[in-house]
């Protein structure tokens, strides 16, 4: 079946160094892949997605490019700010079927 | 409302009892989904509903656990006889249907088993 992994957390940056959160997805055909956040207290928000192949989803500036080679959705942020601090959750949906299945997410914490 | 609508928003039960929660997804939107976030567990599928077709009910961890959606739109997911391994919340989401359509996530609904 599909399966979401991503990398163990949490993770503790100072503000302004590069986040990159790592996500690996297995899948038959072609998935569609999403990055949620969840900020302390708020429910689930979609942050950015990718529908196909090489496609390069961003916002907020983070960014997260569909790797098909790697089966890969790795999300980045080039300076974290103290407001990022949430817990972010890789998703894909499958080819012909729109429910999401989920990574574990990653807790990121980010001090001043 | 703009957002999907979740009700109620904490509920503490007695073990044994049965609980029953809402959802009010988005306004034309097709696809209802729940979910269930527990400590340490992530995000569970539960159910998905699409239109008409019968509905996925493959995540459902037991038979205590049912949904309905009536009329396509609001849903009510029923957990008979409640357990305290059932405390969790219960995120509902809504979307237009198919892959790639973003999909809505309500504020969830805070169930205690005590």
């Amino acid at each position: 079946g599909n399966s979401v992994t991503q990398m163990e957390g949490p993770v503790t940056l100072s503000e302004e160094a590069f986040l990159t959160i790592n996500c690996t997805y297995t899948a038959t055909g072609y998935p569609s892949l999403f990055w949620y956040v969840q900020y302390p207290g708020e429910g689930l928000q979609l942050l950015l997605k990718a529908t196909k192949a090489d496609d390069k989803g961003s916002n907020k500036g983070f960014e997260a490019t569909y790797r098909k080679e790697t089966t890969s959705f790795h999300l980045e942020k080039g300076s974290v700010q103290v407001s990022d601090s949430a817990v972010y959750f890789c998703a894909l949906s499958e080819e012909s079927y729109g429910k999401l299945t989920f990574g574990q997410g990653t807790i990121l914490t980010v001090h001043p | 409302g703009a957002g999907v609508s979740q009700s109620p928003s904490n509920k503490v039960t007695e073990k044994g009892k049965d609980v029953e929660l809402r959802c009010d997804p988005i306004s034309g939107h097709t696809a209802l989904y729940w979910y269930r976030q527990s400590l340490g567990q992530g995000l569970e599928f539960l159910i998905y509903f699409q239109g008409n077709s019968a509905p996925d009910k493959s995540g459902l961890p037991s038979d205590r656990f049912s949904a309905e959606r009536t009329g396509g739109s609001v849903s009510t997911l029923t957990i008979q006889r409640t357990q305290q391994e059932d405390s969790a919340v219960y995120l509902c989401a809504s979307s237009r249907g198919g892959p790639g359509n973003t999909i809505y996530f309500g504020e969830g609904s805070w169930l205690t088993v005590v």
